[in-house]
């Protein structure tokens, strides 16, 4: 099946620095990209739709400026966090759509980036 | 609206019936979803159903659908250990976003 591929799983960094998160599918090309953020006992929030060779879209409330979002390819899209905090803190999850597979079987997921911002 | 919600946590003893609860606000998604997290791992999806049909058994799980409510719910017969995870109901409200519930943390317990 489709396999998406997140690097990396953990990262600790220093407050003020960047970090980059990047999702990869492997065996099939996604025409679209999505970065998740995901909060302690709480939703799963969107946070940008990445399409290859576009700017992404952000939704409401996502600061562009912070995150950054790259999609150079079909295979590749990367999330960059920069000057973090420790409020960036968060587990962070990428989803890739694969146009062949339809609006079920379509979305193939990442397995997660725990960043820790000390 | 896009919004979706779920209650936090499910506590169940094994060998019993889960049965996670789902509202969305949307009326417009042609599919709902069911997925599952394990802990710190990304999402797994589980089963769906068409915004046409009323039911759906698939195995241990069975998903209905309340269109007039706009209520989803996920049962799981005969629930395991295995099972204890974060499930997530999904819409995707007429455009390719996967809009996700705010999760249920189930804990089954021998």
């Amino acid at each position: 099946g489709a396999v998406v591929s997140q690097h990396p799983s953990r990262v600790i960094c220093k407050s003020g620095t960047s970090v980059k998160i990047e999702c990869r599918s492997l065996d099939f090309q996604a025409t679209t990209m999505f970065w998740y953020r995901q909060f302690p006992k709480k939703s799963l929030m969107l946070m940008a739709t990445s399409n290859e060779g576009s700017k992404a879209t952000y939704e409401q409330g996502v600061e562009k400026d912070k995150f950054l979002i790259n999609h150079a390819s079909l295979t590749l899209s990367t999330l960059t966090v920069t000057s973090a905090h420790p409020e960036d803190s968060s587990f962070y999850i990428c989803s890739a759509r694969n146009p062949r597979e339809g609006w079920v079987y379509g979305y193939t997921f990442g397995s997660g980036t725990r960043l820790t911002v000390v | 609206g896009e919004d979706v919600e779920q209650s936090l946590f499910l506590s169940v003893r094994e060998g019993d019936s889960s049965v996670i609860n789902c509202t969305y606000t949307d009326s417009s998604s042609t599919y709902l979803y069911w997925y599952k997290q394990e802990p710190g791992a990304g999402l797994q999806l589980l089963t769906y159903i068409f915004s046409n049909m009323d039911m759906k058994q698939d195995q241990r799980l069975t998903v209905l659908l309340n269109k007039k409510d706009k209520h989803l719910s996920l049962r799981i017969a005969d629930t395991q250990t295995g099972d204890s995870a974060i499930y997530f109901c999904a819409e995707t409200p007429n455009t390719d976003k996967l809009i996700f519930g705010t999760g249920t943390r189930l804990q089954v317990f021998p």
